[in-house]
């Protein structure tokens, strides 16, 4: 069964400072995708990043970089140099397979607040 | 293009009553889905649809019915509201050939 944890709850950090987001997953499938989501206080999910399980090349847009490891299961989010409008819930969710009917299975988010 | 839209954004029910949340999405999406987010539980698919004419449950369908009888609409029912339902529902879609989901705004529900 496919399972996503975000081991950290909430994370506070003064503005600038980097600060790295946690996602392990587990998964049969050898074939799956990995995103995560960002959700501002307004309150709408926004599609971040999404990284097949065959690329493990490390990404990185703007301050946004993100680390695949499948040695490891785990799907980190780093935000270089943070401002205060990072502080959002940011969720890490799982899909197997590619096409057909799957899902996203979501991890229950780590709640980021970034203090200026 | 306004992608995926909900209606109602907010709606207080008193226990029993029903209601229908309805979504639509304007890019031409087989699959949708019907998510429920509580507090500390991140999102769980209550039910989803392939394609028009076809649903399927998801991880917590009980109390809620689904229908998608246009490709672009997608209906979440309550036929019976408690306070458990009380939640902040989503819908998301995505094309069939692509996992990556879009999301309406969400709807705010609270069951007295």
């Amino acid at each position: 069964a496919q399972k996503v944890t975000q081991a950290q709850t909430e994370i506070s950090v003064v503005e600038k400072e980097d600060v790295t987001l946690d996602c392990v997953y587990e998964t049969r499938d050898t074939t799956y995708y990995l995103f995560w989501y960002k959700q501002p206080p307004s309150g709408e999910l926004v599609f971040l990043i999404r990284r097949n399980s065959f690329d493990e090349q490390n990404e990185i847009s703007g301050r946004y970089s993100w680390n695949f490891q499948k040695s490891t299961s785990s799907f980190n989010f780093t935000i270089t140099a943070s401002q205060v409008v990072d502080s959002a819930v940011y969720f890490c969710a799982l899909s197997e397979a590619i096409g057909g009917n799957t899902p996203l299975v979501f991890g229950k988010g780590t709640r980021l607040s970034v203090i200026a | 293009n306004a992608g995926v839209t909900q209606t109602p954004k907010f709606r207080v029910l008193k226990t029993g009553q029903s209601m229908t949340l309805l979504c639509a999405q304007d890019m031409n999406h087989e699959y949708m889905y019907w998510y429920r987010q509580d507090p500390g539980m991140g999102l769980r698919l209550i039910h989803y649809s392939v394609g028009e004419g076809t649903t399927a449950k998801g991880e917590v369908p009980d109390g809620y019915n689904v229908s998608r009888l246009k490709k672009q609409n997608f209906l979440l029912g309550l036929e019976s509201a408690a306070p458990s339902q009380t939640s902040v529902y989503f819908c998301a879609s995505r094309l069939a050939a692509y996992n990556e989901q879009f999301f309406g705004p969400g709807t705010r529900l609270t069951v007295l």
